[in-house]
């Protein structure tokens, strides 16, 4: 079953723009991670955020995480062409028993336009 | 370093048939996980596997089963295929322990059943 909603489920920018995508899950989390999928290929990991954490940042992207509110944020500074792609949120579980299970949201389709 | 390889790539089936698909994962992981993807239920856990014992299974029917090798490569079988199987079959692979870090997945093992 899906863990929650992402908003927007899609999204349409001109390159240089920002990109922000929030997912919002129902359960506790160890942590929460960003992926990326390019048209219907394998997922490549963006970022991981841990729910002690509150943001972080790697490149171009900033994450958010409020526990209390069971919500993320991504955010893409200066959008490339290259970032069109659809991006998932996905939550592991706290209690330590997860050892490969991500729950997945729905994800954001992302087209940013040259 | 290889990432993980999942074949095949690309399979038709009829009703009624079965299929095993494959992984292998990253050199030195020990934990693989498969995800089923579609367009209407989008990314849905099936199981996973750390040191050849099953740890979590997804909600499937018993026609959705896997195991995993000493060498940690892994095979999931779906039998008596039904239309509705027809998705994108995903592999993911990560580092040892509980509390599911960064995975590698795969291209993928696209099924269709007609």
């Amino acid at each position: 079953s899906q863990q929650g909603e992402e908003d927007p489920q899609a999204l349409s920018i001109q390159e240089g723009e920002n990109a922000t995508m929030n997912c919002s899950y129902k359960t506790s989390i160890n942590n929460l991670q960003w992926y990326r999928q390019n048209s219907g290929r394998g997922l490549v990991h963006l970022i991981l955020i841990r729910s002690n954490e509150r943001e972080k940042h790697s490149g171009r992207l900033r994450v958010t995480l409020d526990t209390s509110k069971k919500s993320s944020s991504l955010l893409i500074t200066a959008s490339r062409a290259a970032d069109t792609a659809s991006y998932f949120c996905a939550t592991v579980d706290a209690g330590g028993t997860s050892y490969g299970k991500l729950t997945f949201g729905q994800g954001t389709i992302l087209t940013v336009h040259p | 370093k290889a990432g993980v390889t999942q074949t095949p790539r690309y399979l038709i089936k009829t009703r009624g048939q079965q299929v095993t698909l494959s992984c292998s994962p990253i050199s030195g992981h020990r934990s693989v996980s498969w995800y089923q993807q579609t367009p209407g239920q989008g990314l849905q856990f099936l199981f996973e596997y750390f040191s050849e014992t099953q740890r979590n299974k997804g909600n499937f029917p018993g026609r959705f089963s896997g195991r995993q090798f000493s060498n940690s490569r892994s095979e999931m079988n779906v039998s008596t295929l039904e239309l509705g199987d027809s998705a994108l079959y995903l592999c993911a692979s990560g580092l040892a322990g509980p509390n599911t870090g960064e995975l590698f997945f795969g291209e993928g093992s696209r099924l269709t059943v007609l």
